[in-house]
């Protein structure tokens, strides 16, 4: 029974293109977040909502643009790709609050921009 | 300008014996301290974690010890067993569940 689930887990597109990757949790937090992975394999947080509202927005280039439809669900949709867009991406949720909580992860997605 | 950095890529240790990762940051606003442990094609999995008010935390195997003097961190693993071969991600909490990750050190266990 996947906690948190991203699709696809393989994306390999050209320069220029539009995607979207997937995500979904079934553990019923309300925050969820993207965070990707570089070549250095620093992982770092892109954005988090909490319930629908954007909450961090980390210095990211505005083709990446976040959507939450329900708090179950934040897709990450990236305009005009580049080549320094191919990375690791995952998908992470943890209920909300100021105490500390635990971040669950998604299995990434490999974005491969030829 | 990274905040957390983990200085040992790799290390290697036999089965049976101590591993102890190292973790250094910068930032001392971070509240929370977290190690996470990766396998290849899996996303990290939460391990330990420990409050900036306390100087360990013990979870069975796995101890973190915290010294805000010098901004250091480190997790031992004792015994290390096989299916401690992963990668260990050093994370700090920057308010608002905001984590900040080192670059990770994978560990890798001998028999």
């Amino acid at each position: 029974d996947t906690a948190v689930s991203q699709t696809p887990k393989y994306l390999v597109t050209q320069m220029g293109n539009d995607k979207s990757i997937k995500c979904e949790q079934n553990l019923g937090h309300d925050t969820m977040y993207w965070y990707k992975q570089d070549s250095k394999k620093f992982l770092k947080i892109m954005f988090s909502y909490n319930n629908k509202e954007l909450i961090i927005n980390e210095t990211v280039p505005n083709r990446f643009s976040p959507k939450s439809p329900d708090k179950a669900h934040l897709n990450l949709h990236i305009n005009s790709l580049e080549l320094g867009d191919s990375a690791v991406y995952f998908c992470a949720s943890s209920e909300a609050g100021d105490l500390f909580y635990e971040q669950y992860f998604g299995p990434g997605t490999r974005l491969t921009v030829t | 300008d990274q905040q957390v950095k983990q200085n040992s890529p790799s290390l290697s240790v036999q089965e049976g014996r101590i591993s102890i990762l190292n973790c250094d940051y910068t930032n001392s606003m971070f509240d929370y301290f977290l190690w996470y442990k990766k396998y290849p094609a899996e996303g990290p999995t939460f391990l330990i974690s420990i409050s900036s008010i306390k100087d360990k935390n013990e979870d069975g195997r796995f101890t973190v010890f915290l010294n805000k003097s010098a901004k250091h961190l480190s997790l031992h693993i004792v015994p290390s067993q096989p299916g401690d071969s992963a990668v260990y991600f050093c994370a700090a909490r920057e308010g608002a569940q905001k984590l900040v990750f080192g670059q990770g050190t994978r560990l890798t266990i001998n028999p």
